[in-house]
């Protein structure tokens, strides 16, 4: 299994452009999340999905959007970039099961984003 | 408002040494405790889950004392390799979204 991939690794991004990125994992989770990280801060959540066709809002969505349509993917797109979008973004999955606790969640390598 | 603290750090310990984090969260109602390790420019790795009885996997042992609402990590024999940021996480419910990260506490152990 490869788990949770994301690309790409890196990209520099002008104020104003937009771009999608990719999330996938091969572990048949039904959560798929997506942080972002700013540096020496904790993670925030920006959008968060239960399952393919549903997908809802963290903490942190201005900005962002998401979509599911199958298992694996769980695209995020920025569509207008700002500076302050300049962070690491994480993806992430993990499986919950009703009435059981939560397992932990297993990350993608992230994604480094500057925008200027 | 959702909050996980820890202990600010950084700590810089000589190898060898056994060095202790603590964390608390505000949310009596939470369910679920994790601690990662994140090494520098990389992605959060699961280090151990917490459980109620508290729980050791090698060198590393993890307590939970719900009544007070902290979760400790103890390593013991430290390695240069065990050098990273720690982070503690709380799932609040359990539901997927409500998987609450503290800041993290950064350790450097020293030859």
């Amino acid at each position: 299994n490869a788990g949770v991939t994301q690309t790409p690794k890196f990209r520099i991004l002008k104020i104003g452009q937009s771009m999608t990125l990719q999330c996938t994992q091969d572990m048949n989770h039904n959560y798929m999340y997506w942080y972002r990280q700013d540096p020496g801060m904790g993670l925030k959540l920006i959008y968060y999905s239960v399952g393919a066709g549903i997908t809802d809002k963290g903490e942190v969505p201005n900005g962002y959007n998401v979509s599911r349509s199958t298992t694996e993917d769980f695209p995020l797109r920025l569509e207008l970039a700002a500076p302050s979008q300049t962070s690491v973004y994480f993806c992430a999955s993990n499986v919950i099961l009703t009435g059981e606790g939560n397992q932990p969640q297993h990350f993608g390598d992230g994604t480094r984003l500057s925008i200027l | 408002r959702k909050e996980v603290e820890q202990d600010p750090g950084p700590f810089n310990v000589p190898e060898g040494a056994t060095v202790a984090f603590n964390c608390t969260y505000s949310n009596s109602a939470s369910q679920s405790f994790f601690w990662y390790r994140q090494d520098c420019r990389k992605e959060p790795k699961l280090l151990m889950s917490v459980y109620s009885s508290g729980n050791e996997d090698g060198r590393f042992t993890a307590q939970l004392n719900r009544a007070s609402q902290y979760i400790s990590l103890l390593i013991r024999d430290s390695k240069l390799s065990d050098s990273a940021t720690y982070l503690c996480v709380v799932n609040e419910d359990n539901y997927g979204q409500n998987f609450v990260f503290g800041p993290g506490t950064r350790l450097s152990v020293l030859p």
